[in-house]
């Protein structure tokens, strides 16, 4: 199993772009969520998914977009980039509000 | 939403002693609470995961400990060794969403 891959490793982004990270996980996993991490602030959930067709917001969601149409993937899409979103994205899957596999993350900065 | 705090300065010990991370929260007490490793330039491993109503799980050199009352979770490693130098981060689970803690860093010296 290649467990959870994310898309692109790194990103350089101008003020106004608009992106989508990629994440994709093979192990049939119902749960998916997208965290950012930033110095001193831990990590902080921006959207989650139960289950294809659903998904809620976490603590950070502006700026944000998720859909999820397969088990396997769970895009997030940035609208229009603002140097405030420069961070490390991580998303990470697990069967039920367990234990969380992590994929390897996208570092994105925004110019 | 929960505030998670750990210890906010880096540990340092030495190789084979015992090293003791602190996790307190300021709410409710969530339904479990879960420990992670995290390695530079890399996302976070699962470690471990405790639940109300226990008080206390190990695995291998690994002990997590759960007080309800204190609002507080240590996390020990026993006989710890370099390969243990990380960060670890403490994560509590409250319905869909989950908390994390900034971290510890710890650095085991040989």
């Amino acid at each position: 199993n290649a467990g959870v891959t994310q898309t692109p490793k790194f990103q350089v982004l101008k003020t106004g772009q608009s992106m989508t990270l990629q994440c994709a996980q093979d192990m049939n996993h119902e749960y998916m969520s997208w965290y950012r991490q930033d110095p001193g602030m831990g990590l902080r959930l921006i959207h989650y998914s139960v289950g294809a067709g659903i998904t809620d917001q976490g603590e950070v969601p502006n700026g944000y977009n998720v859909s999820r149409s397969t088990t396997e993937d769970f895009p997030l899409r940035l609208l229009s980039a603002a140097p405030s979103q420069t961070s490390v994205y991580f998303c990470a899957s697990s069967r039920d509000w367990g234990m969380q596999y992590f994929g390897p993350g996208t570092r994105l900065t925004v110019l | 939403s929960q505030k998670i705090e750990q210890n906010s300065e880096a540990l340092n010990i030495q190789e084979g002693k015992t090293a003791t991370l602190t996790c307190n929260y300021t709410n409710y007490s969530p339904a479990y609470l879960q420990w992670y490793r995290q390695d530079p330039g890399r996302g976070p491993v699962f470690l471990l995961l405790i639940r109300e109503n226990e008080k206390e799980k190990r695995k291998e050199r690994l002990k997590v400990t759960f007080d309800t009352t204190l609002k507080q979770s240590l996390f020990h490693i026993t006989a710890s060794q370099p390969a243990d130098s990380a960060t670890y981060l403490c994560a509590l689970g409250d319905g869909n969403q989950f908390y994390f803690g900034t971290g510890t860093s710890l650095t085991v010296i040989p």
